[in-house]
């Protein structure tokens, strides 16, 4: 079975610009969650959808915003990128939302803003 | 937020053992994962504790004290495959702001000499 996957892997965009990241889960799972994570650091919480319904946010700007789709894949779409933007933005799915649900993680969009 | 808090780099010798060390704040905790990371790419999942004691899976294993607020990953008989980053996360429960999703800590680099 594939695993969950990210496009496009890299993207050179610049200040002001807007960008559409895609993630599709893995087949059968139903929640997509978002991650920004910046190099030497862990990888930080942005969304979560669950059934196409937003479940969590993390402390981003309202620049970021993302929607889920009715097959479950989602776009994670950011506005007016800065510089601090660069980063792996990493797409997780699951099976659900509970507790002991393991998220697996796609290959990650890189980002770079000039 | 829930401080997640483990070394930034740890050096071993092939064939050694290592173990990482992880802390958190315990209140609404959820369930602790480890997921390993190699440069470059997505974190892969290794292990998930919700319960005190130690889980086994070949090479690596991982242990957790809810009391203590601590966990470990033991990586065994060392290979220089594993030179990678560790990354700790916590899930907190529906009682705390951090419902759903993953808290990362920054990760352990692991290098692994010959």
């Amino acid at each position: 079975d594939a695993g969950v996957t990210q496009s496009p892997t890299h993207l050179i965009k610049t200040r002001g610009q807007h960008v559409t990241l895609r993630c599709s889960p893995i087949s059968g799972h139903k929640s997509v969650s978002w991650y920004q994570q910046v190099l030497g650091q862990g990888p930080q919480f942005i969304f979560q959808y669950y059934e196409k319904e937003e479940r969590g946010r993390g402390n981003f700007p309202d620049r970021f915003s993302a929607r889920q789709f009715p097959n479950y894949s989602s776009e994670l779409n950011v506005n007016a990128l800065l510089l601090g933007d660069s980063a792996l933005y990493l797409c997780a799915s699951s099976l659900g939302t509970g507790g002991s649900e393991t998220q697996y993680f796609g290959p990650g969009t890189r980002l770079l803003v000039l | 937020g829930q401080n997640i808090d483990q070394p930034t780099e740890m050096t071993a010798t092939e064939g050694a053992i290592v173990q990482i060390n992880c802390t958190y704040q315990t209140s609404g905790f959820n369930g602790l994962f480890w997921y390993q990371q190699h440069a470059g790419e997505a974190p892969t999942f290794l292990s998930y504790n919700v319960l005190d004691g130690l889980e086994e899976k070949g090479r690596f294993s991982s242990f957790l004290s809810r009391s203590k607020g601590y966990s470990y990953l033991l990586l065994k008989e060392l290979q220089m495959k594993d030179s990678a980053s560790y990354l700790c996360a916590v899930r907190y429960g529906p009682a705390t702001d951090s419902w759903g999703k993953l808290q990362f800590g920054a990760g352990t680099q692991v290098v692994v000499t010959p």
